[in-house]
């Protein structure tokens, strides 16, 4: 039983775009949701994570949005670079056990 | 600081063969874990170590896996014998304590053949 499911698996957005990856979750005791990048022959690195008492954290371009109710967090990136061409995973973790959704591929054109 | 080390980076062997992955995590790290990664998937947890105790192995194949942590420091995953399947990433990630963020290696990359 998948218990991540990350949407889109890929992603093709213009320089200065925005880019959007959605995650949804079944199990309602995760209570840690990291995203992470990796770039190709890399290890996954971590990019921000919210825990679920708040809606929303920025970093520079990067905002996650959670969504308690519907079980749903989303990740932003905003003014999108070719820089951030890469794969990004979602996770969610309960108990230091972490699930991993099967990541989005992101491409930026110039 | 280092990040978390791993070796060898690539690997290629003969099925039925043994093979044998390391690993030092950040220092100050207890909690380590081993991840495989097929291709255009997440990383799935193999096990997750708290010092030198093996605190969830439940998804770990015991018939042809075995890992270890010995003085809670570095860890070694091992393999035997290999099968085609096992042709993945091998991830290792340290993070301070099991509610924290994860720091990943560059992973082992293994094929079978």
């Amino acid at each position: 039983q998948q218990q991540v499911k990350q949407s889109p698996q890929s992603l093709i957005v213009q320089k200065g775009g925005i880019s959007i990856i959605n995650c949804a979750y079944e199990n309602t005791a995760f209570d840690y949701f990291p995203w992470y990048q990796q770039f190709p022959g890399k290890g996954p690195a971590l990019l921000i994570a919210i825990r679920p008492d708040v809606s929303e954290k920025k970093e520079g371009r990067f905002t996650i949005s959670f969504n308690k109710s519907a079980k749903q967090f989303s990740l932003h990136i905003m003014d999108s670079q070719p820089g951030d061409s890469a794969t990004y995973f979602c996770a969610a973790s309960t108990q230091g056990k972490s699930t991993f959704g099967d990541g989005t591929t992101l491409t930026v054109k110039p | 600081e280092a990040g978390v080390v791993q070796s060898p980076r690539y690997k290629i062997i003969e099925k039925k063969q043994p093979v044998a992955f390391w690993c030092n995590p950040i220092s100050g790290h207890n909690t380590l874990y081993w991840y495989r990664q097929n291709l255009g998937q997440g990383p799935e947890l193999l096990i997750r170590y708290e010092n030198e105790e093996a605190v969830d192995d439940s998804q770990l194949p015991k018939d042809r896996f075995s890992a270890e942590r010995l003085k809670g420091v570095d860890s070694t995953l091992k393999i035997q014998p290999a099968e085609l399947g096992d042709s993945a990433v091998y991830l290792c990630a340290s993070s301070p304590s099991a509610r924290s963020a994860q720091y990943f290696g560059p992973g082992t990359r293994l094929l079978v053949l």
